[in-house]
Formats: C-alpha cells, sequence, structure tokens
C-alpha cells in the first residue's frame, strides 16, 4: 500500500535554532516528491519538488534532501523565523495507477521567541 | 497573476444537503484537483480535471462528483451531506498534471455539517 509517513508530529524550536523534519514513504512507481508549508487557515504552498535523480533541493532557508534508495527524505529549515510556525507536509507522486499523489499527515511546526 | 480563487470561503449546510463549490484556477492552467482536508485524515486527493474531463479520481464515495467548464473553472458537488463531511476543501491548479506539476492551491472552503 501507498504510503508516506512524516516525523515528528509536532515540533517546538525557539527562534533562530535549526530543525529537521522527516519524511518516509512506500510509493511506487514514485514520480517525485514535494514539500508544502501550510499556515494555519490557508492552503498550502509550495516550497521544493524534487524527482527521482535529485538529492538536494533548496528554496532560501529550506533545503530538502532525497535518498531514493532508502525512500526517505527530509526537510531542513536554517535559522528559524516566527514565520515559519506552519504545518509541513510532504507529498509523494507515483508515475501511474489510482494512487496519484499520497500525502503525509505533517508536521505541526512552532518557533516561539 | 491572479491566484488560485475559491467561493465561498466558508459555509454551513445540515446533513442530507447538497452543496457546491466553485474554483477558479490560474489563467493558462488547466489542470485542477481537489482535495478534503481534516484534522484526523489530513490532505486526501479528490478527483483531477483537465480538458473538462476527469483524468484521476481519489477514494471517496459517489456523493463526490465535479466538473471543469471550458475556461478551465471547476465545481464540485457534495450531495447528501454527511456530519463526516465538515473539513476544507481545497483547490489546486496547474499547466499540466497533478502527478508532475507544481500545484497552486486556494485558500480553500470551509463546510460545516450540522
Amino acid at each position: 500500500k501507498n504510503q508516506v509517513e512524516q516525523s515528528p508530529q509536532s515540533l517546538i524550536i525557539l527562534e533562530g535554532k535549526n530543525c529537521t523534519l522527516q519524511c518516509n514513504y512506500t510509493v511506487s512507481p514514485f514520480s517525485n516528491l514535494r514539500w508544502y508549508k501550510q499556515d494555519t487557515g490557508r492552503g498550502p504552498v509550495s516550497l521544493t519538488i524534487m524527482t527521482f535523480s535529485e538529492n538536494t533541493k533548496s528554496n532560501g532557508r529550506y533545503t530538502a534532501t532525497l535518498d531514493a534508495d532508502t525512500k526517505q527524505s527530509s526537510l531542513h529549515i536554517t535559522a528559524s523565523q516566527l514565520s515559519d510556525s506552519a504545518s509541513y507536509i510532504c507529498v509523494v507522486s507515483a508515475n501511474f495507477g489510482t494512487d496519484k499523489l499520497i500525502f503525509g499527515t505533517g508536521t505541526r511546526l512552532q518557533v516561539f521567541p | 497573476k491572479a491566484g488560485v480563487t475559491q467561493t465561498p470561503r466558508y459555509l454551513i449546510k445540515t446533513r442530507g444537503q447538497q452543496v457546491t463549490l466553485s474554483c477558479s484556477p490560474i489563467s493558462g492552467h488547466r489542470s485542477v484537483s481537489w482535495y478534503q482536508q481534516t484534522p484526523g485524515q489530513g490532505l486526501q486527493f479528490l478527483f483531477e480535471y483537465f480538458s473538462e474531463t476527469q483524468r484521476n479520481k481519489g477514494n471517496f464515495p459517489g456523493r463526490f462528483s465535479g466538473r471543469q467548464f471550458s475556461n478551465s473553472r471547476s465545481e464540485m458537488n457534495v450531495s447528501t451531506l454527511e456530519l463526516g463531511d465538515s473539513a476544507l476543501y481545497l483547490c489546486a491548479s496547474t499547466p499540466q498534471s497533478v502527478s508532475i506539476g507544481e500545484l497552486f492551491f486556494g485558500e480553500g472552503s470551509r463546510l460545516t455539517v450540522l
């Protein structure tokens, strides 16, 4: 069964600190992996999208990594800001089949001053 | 460039009623997809429309349906509403396909079923 698991479920850090969110997946055949940021009550916003051949992708203070062999991805946030407080959702896309997009349940990040 | 617009933003219905939600995609985007988000289940894919045809469908009962018009605007309909249908319904658009392209989400329509 195609699944995407994220950890931790929630995370609290102090402003200025770094953090890493994890995403493990069992999706086949794999097409790409995306990270989204969702502020409370808003629609998700794309951070990165990586295909099979990409190991690392950055978007400002956000850096995503992908290990297609172990089927793991991480999202690293550097020098966190209060505005980073949000849910971060990992989404894996399959090439074909009925499960086109499989969503993780997200990591809720809270950044305190 | 205008983003994805969803209407209405909030609505309250009672069990047994039906509801229609609207989504206007980013200009030039031909793929529109719909998602249900609940605290317990997270985000779940409902269906995708491309050039007025349903291209993909998630695991939802037939009470959930949709359509796309020639201008790429899309509507989704939920009939015979149940309490469990209370959720944030998100629409996203992309130029090609949900499985390939970056998704641009609207702000969602929050449905409460009483």
